[in-house]
């Protein structure tokens, strides 16, 4: 079965300092792994993906994560957080043998950049 | 481009009430669609998702049903509302065929029932 964990329900950071939103998962095989963020009352919005190749994959807004396959995680970076980047992030796995099924989502993590 | 909507924006309704939520896909054809509740604002439930028209898989037995009676269209429904069916609904999409194929939101209806 797929499974992907989020260890923190929130995450709380300066604006300016560098941030990082965790997700470990667990899959058979090599997982195909995504991040999403959420503003209030919005839906979800797709940041970034990885299926295959470089393990550091580059998104929307200048978000960033690295696959790790020893540590089975894949954890979400930015360099430099603003104010604006304080919202819902969540992780999703989908295995190569799950076929066209959907993804299976994190708990969510809350960020919160404060200035 | 594909859009996808959803409507209403905001609903409130009696315990009892019927439900009929509506999402429509624009710009692609033949898509997987998707049926997702978030309580409180955190985590996500897959409720239905479907692969084509009249084709429905349930995740969780409850009160609400889906139909697909086109194939861009997706509705969730409810005969009669309980007050735990409060909650922001959220619809999406993905391509069929591809495993690696990222699933897109729509904006979401928030429903309160009172």
């Amino acid at each position: 079965a797929q499974s992907v964990a989020q260890p923190e329900d929130q995450v709380n950071v300066a604006e300016g300092n560098p941030l990082t939103v965790k997700c470990t998962y667990s899959v058979s095989g090599n997982p195909y792994l995504f991040w999403y963020v959420q503003y209030p009352n919005r839906g979800l919005q797709f940041l970034l993906k990885y299926i295959t190749g470089d393990n550091l994959v580059k998104g929307s807004y200048g978000f960033e994560a690295e696959f790790n396959k020893s540590q089975t995680s894949f954890h979400l970076k930015k360099p430099s957080a603003l104010v604006s980047d304080s919202a819902l992030y969540f992780c999703a796995v989908r295995a190569p043998a799950a076929g066209n099924t959907p993804l299976v989502f994190g708990k969510g993590t809350r960020l919160s950049v404060i200035a | 481009s594909q859009t996808i909507h959803q409507w209403p924006a905001t609903l409130v309704q009696p315990v009892g009430s019927p439900l009929s939520l509506e999402c429509t896909v624009e710009g692609t054809s033949n898509p997987n669609l998707y049926w997702y509740r978030q309580a409180a604002g955190r985590g996500l439930q897959l409720l239905f998702y479907s692969v084509g028209i009249g084709q429905i898989s349930s995740e969780v037995p409850q009160n609400l049903s889906a139909s697909r009676p086109q194939d861009r269209q997706f509705i969730l429904s409810s005969k009669k509302l309980l007050l735990s069916d409060s909650g922001f609904y959220l619809c999406a999409w993905s391509a069929r065929g591809s495993r690696t194929d990222t699933q897109y939101f729509g904006p979401g209806t928030r429903l309160t029932v009172l």
